[in-house]
């Protein structure tokens, strides 16, 4: 147990819907970060929110976004659904940005039809 | 960019079995992560290491930083060992850990 939670763990939704998945940090862990696996690929960081504020950004377009709370809970929005986006999302938070040990979410299986 | 390369994809080993899977990175890096993912999805952190060697029960990872590489040894493999492995680095600069990870090797136990 990480003591990272993430909801729901599964979700199917159609092609052009939006979507919002959340994430619950463990206490007094000020940055989280997202990242998209691929069926039988490694995770793709998505971006990182440190103090509520995005800071840093991996390869993903701007339909891709996120809050961070101050009660250690974050969310990552998705935008008008491709079938590509498919996938296991992961949240890991972390004590400041610096902190190299990352701690992992069971993740959320989003299926786009 | 850093490119990290896991190898084997794929390995079957017999219960007892020595096991080893190998990452290499592109770049300099300030640490290296083994993680390890069960069917479910959640990753669990197994070691961070920025040189030389850790060992925490039957699991070894070396670092070799000069070569850019690092190994994951698994001794005694048991089939509740049947996971998949993930390297992942840690970039030396940069605001944000952005984590590079390998696609992973899937290890299968048998008993």
């Amino acid at each position: 147990e990480t003591g990272v939670t993430q909801s729901p763990t599964h979700l199917i939704k159609t092609r052009g819907q939006q979507v919002t998945l959340r994430c619950s940090s463990q206490s007094g862990h000020n940055t989280v970060s997202w990242y998209q696996q691929a069926l039988g690929q490694g995770p793709q960081f998505i971006f990182q929110y440190y103090r509520e504020e995005e800071n840093g950004r991996g390869n993903f377009p701007p339909r891709f976004s996120g809050l961070q709370f101050p009660n250690y809970s974050s969310e990552l929005n998705v935008n008008a659904l491709e079938l590509d986006d498919s996938a296991l999302y992961l949240c890991a938070s972390s004590m400041g940005v610096r902190s190299e040990t990352q701690y992992f979410g069971p993740g959320t299986r989003l299926l786009v039809l | 960019k850093n490119e990290v390369e896991q190898s084997p994809q794929n390995l079957t080993a017999q219960e007892g079995e020595f096991i080893t899977i190998n990452c290499s990175y592109s770049v300099g890096i300030s640490a290296l992560h083994w993680l390890q993912q069960h069917p479910g999805g959640g990753i669990v952190s197994l070691f961070l290491l920025s040189s030389g060697k850790k060992k925490h029960g039957r699991l070894i990872a070396t670092i070799n930083i000069q070569e850019k590489h690092s190994s994951l040894h698994i001794t005694a493999s048991h089939p509740r060992d049947s996971a998949v492995y993930i390297c992942a680095t840690s970039p030396l600069s940069g605001s944000a850990r952005q984590l590079t990870f390998g696609s992973g090797t899937q290890l299968t136990v048998l008993p």
